[in-house]
């Protein structure tokens, strides 16, 4: 499987200010998903993100308010703009094994988001 | 749509115990993938298992095993003689075999295992 890293691993964030989210992967991938999970929830997905092409965005969720950049296959960013509390999450990226045909994500640590 | 059910929302054992967690899905396609997930109290989520809708043959790893069962649209999870490290949120996941693999999550299921 891959491995993910993300950063930060955890921020305190105010309200109204905006946090960029890190996934790095140590290899190639084509596709990369991010997903949030709010306290004592289950997880719910964002957007996938294909390396030059826009993001697409699940329903509940705009560009506006979760912008993602893909501008590699190793990289991605998310950001979480003009925070409230209700934005305090655990945010994951994901990505699909680089072996294809397994069909399997695998998810990175998370970074744990909480917004006063 | 697709959708994911874990009835159970928290099971304690005691160590040594058996204990299964239950996932119930639906979907509409024929062809789609299941799968469990760990979640540990430090929050990364780590892969378990992945099983295609084609394969109804159970599957043993160690301490883990699996039922899937088409007829009942269930996969469940069993962790023989648990142990404290197993202690976790639990998430059964379904997603499409087609097309990018949208993962749709259960609730999970929190398992406490004591001393």
């Amino acid at each position: 499987s891959a491995v993910i890293s993300q950063k930060p691993s955890r921020d305190i964030c105010q309200r109204g200010t905006s946090l960029t989210i890190q996934c790095q992967v140590d290899s190639q991938v084509t596709m990369m998903f991010w997903y949030r999970q709010q306290p004592g929830q289950s997880l719910t997905l964002i957007a996938t993100a294909n390396q030059g092409s826009e993001a697409t965005y699940e329903s509940g969720f705009v560009i506006d308010k979760f912008p993602i950049s893909r501008p590699n296959l190793t990289f991605s960013t998310l950001t979480v703009s003009n925070m409230s509390p209700e934005d305090s999450s655990i945010y994951l990226c994901s990505v699909e094994s680089p072996n294809s045909g397994t069909d399997t994500q695998y998810f990175g640590p998370g970074t744990r988001l909480t917004v006063l | 749509a697709q959708k994911v059910t874990q009835a159970q929302t928290e099971i304690s054992v005691v160590e040594k115990e058996d204990v299964t967690l239950d996932c119930v899905y639906e979907t509409r396609d024929t062809t789609y993938y299941l799968f469990w997930y760990k979640q540990p109290p430090s929050g990364e989520l780590v892969f378990l298992i992945r099983r295609n809708s084609f394969d109804e043959q159970n599957e043993i790893s160690g301490r883990y095993s699996w039922n899937f069962q088409k007829s009942t649209s269930s996969f469940n999870f069993t962790i023989t003689a648990s142990q404290v490290v197993d202690s976790a949120v639990y998430f059964c996941a379904l997603s499409e075999a087609t097309g990018f693999q949208k993962l749709v999550f259960g609730t999970g299921t929190r398992l406490l295992v004591s001393p």
